[in-house]
């Protein structure tokens, strides 16, 4: 199975800061990788799938993009709102993997 | 409203058998793959499996293969999630939500299993 390995494991940083996210898989999966956000206590959302599309209604400063087997998320300016986890995932072939997730607090 | 809504909160004691549902509403159901996921409480989040509703195809992960049996009913726009014998490690809070990418998510049920 398709393993995906995501660091860091946790974040601190400022409002207003430029924050990156990164997911590395352990093969090839073109650009079926997705973002999601976690707040606690609650669903996760849906916040970019094909590695680099933005769902409809998530804000601008969310980004994601691809390089190889290697997937960044970026958070252009962090908000206070942004405060979650998350999580990227692989659905190649209908089997989805997650990584290990980020947490994301305000310094 | 597109939607999935979940079954609600379960409390079992290990041994026990449980099948907690998630029905689909506001769009074509049989057009799309459903999956599960675990969330053990403070956890991160662990795909189980999904089924394509269409023709009930079943793919598990390896960690849950054999642990749990994923099915649907069409008839009513409904997956579910089933466990035959229940295990105090299954305690968590599950989700059902909708392929390619899991763009829509039930609310969750919550499964506590306690002797």
């Amino acid at each position: 199975d398709i393993q995906m390995t995501q660091s860091p494991s946790s974040l601190s940083a400022s409002v207003g800061d430029r924050v990156t996210i990164t997911c590395r898989a352990s093969q090839g999966i073109s650009n079926l990788l997705a973002w999601y956000q976690q707040r606690p206590g609650k669903v996760p959302k849906l916040l970019i799938y094909a590695a680099s599309t933005l769902q409809s209604g998530v804000p601008s400063r969310f980004s994601g993009s691809r390089s190889g087997t290697d997937f960044t998320l970026t958070i252009s300016s962090l908000q206070p709102e942004d405060v979650a986890t998350y999580y990227c995932r692989t659905y190649v072939s209908a089997r989805g993997t997650f990584g290990q997730g980020t947490k994301v607090e305000i310094k | 409203e597109v939607q999935l809504v979940q079954s609600g909160a379960e409390v079992k004691k290990p041994g026990e058998s449980l099948k907690i549902s998630c029905r689909g509403s506001g769009f074509t159901f049989t057009d799309h793959w459903i999956g599960w996921v675990r969330q053990v409480p403070g956890k991160g989040l662990e795909w189980m499996g999904v089924i394509y509703v269409g023709d009930s195809d079943t793919r598990y992960s390896p960690s849950f293969q054999g642990q749990v049996t994923i099915s649907v009913d069409k008839s009513i726009s409904t997956a579910y999630l089933q466990w035959s014998s229940l295990k105090a490690s299954d305690t968590a809070m599950f989700y059902c939500a909708r392929e390619s990418y899991f763009d829509l998510w039930g609310q969750g049920t919550l499964v506590t299993v306690s002797s």
